[in-house]
């Protein structure tokens, strides 16, 4: 079946430090990858998506490429701020669904 | 723009009483999801609706039941609540089936936190 695997959290990095969070996918033909973000006390938001493969979704300095070869649709931002600390989840849509990873923490210290 | 309501946004209940949250989609969207999202959880799939017809059924206890009306919204009802039920629900909407290929995308409410005591 369909499944999202994302690296355990809590992450914690410095201010300006390089983010990558790691998702992979397991899923039957072509699923739409999203991220999604929580910050603290909120609702899910769609941080940013992809449709296809090689696709690049982008959004407030976050990236994510959909690579089909790799089944992997890893986040990262160049330079990361307090008011990114919030949990991320990694999904992909499939049959009425969203299929979640588990969430990974981010913690930004200044 | 218009985005998912959801209502209320808080709710305190006892045990083995009943509760009935209640999710707006954004205008023409057709397809409804309720998730349920325990404390440090990641969301758990409930029940999906498609064009008022239940589409999909994920972990949703017999003692819940959903439907979406003619107006496209929908409600969860929840009877025999157990602390274990306190959690964060979300309602998220979307404009036809989601398929590998679509560009269709899920949108979200801001949930309805349920506290059981």
């Amino acid at each position: 079946g369909n499944s999202v695997t994302q690296m355990e959290g809590p992450v914690t990095l410095s201010e300006e430090a390089f983010l990558t969070i790691n998702c992979t996918y397991t899923a039957t033909g072509y699923p739409s990858l999203f991220w999604y973000v929580q910050y603290p006390g909120e609702g899910l938001q769609l941080l940013l998506k992809a449709t296809k493969a090689d696709d690049k979704g982008s959004n407030k300095g976050f990236e994510a490429t959909y690579r089909k070869e790799t089944t992997s649709f890893h986040l990262e931002k160049g330079s990361v701020q307090v008011s990114d600390s919030a949990v991320y989840f990694c999904a992909l849509h499939s049959n009425y669904q969203l299929i979640w990873g588990a969430g990974t923490k981010l913690i930004i210290k200044p | 723009a218009a985005g998912v309501i959801q209502s209320p946004r808080h709710l305190i209940k006892e045990k083995r009483e009943t509760a009935t949250l209640k999710c707006y989609p954004i205008p023409r969207h057709d397809t409804v999801y309720w998730y349920q999202q325990g404390p440090g959880q990641d969301p758990q799939f409930l029940i999906s609706f498609y064009e008022k017809m239940q589409s999909d059924k994920g972990s949703i206890p017999d003692r819940f039941s959903a439907q979406q009306f003619s107006d496209y919204h929908s409600e969860l009802n929840m009877s025999s609540l157990e602390l274990g039920d306190s959690a964060l629900y979300f309602c998220a909407s979307s404009l036809g089936v989601v398929t590998g290929t679509s560009n269709t995308e899920a949108f979200f409410g801001q949930g309805t936190r349920l506290t059981v005591v």
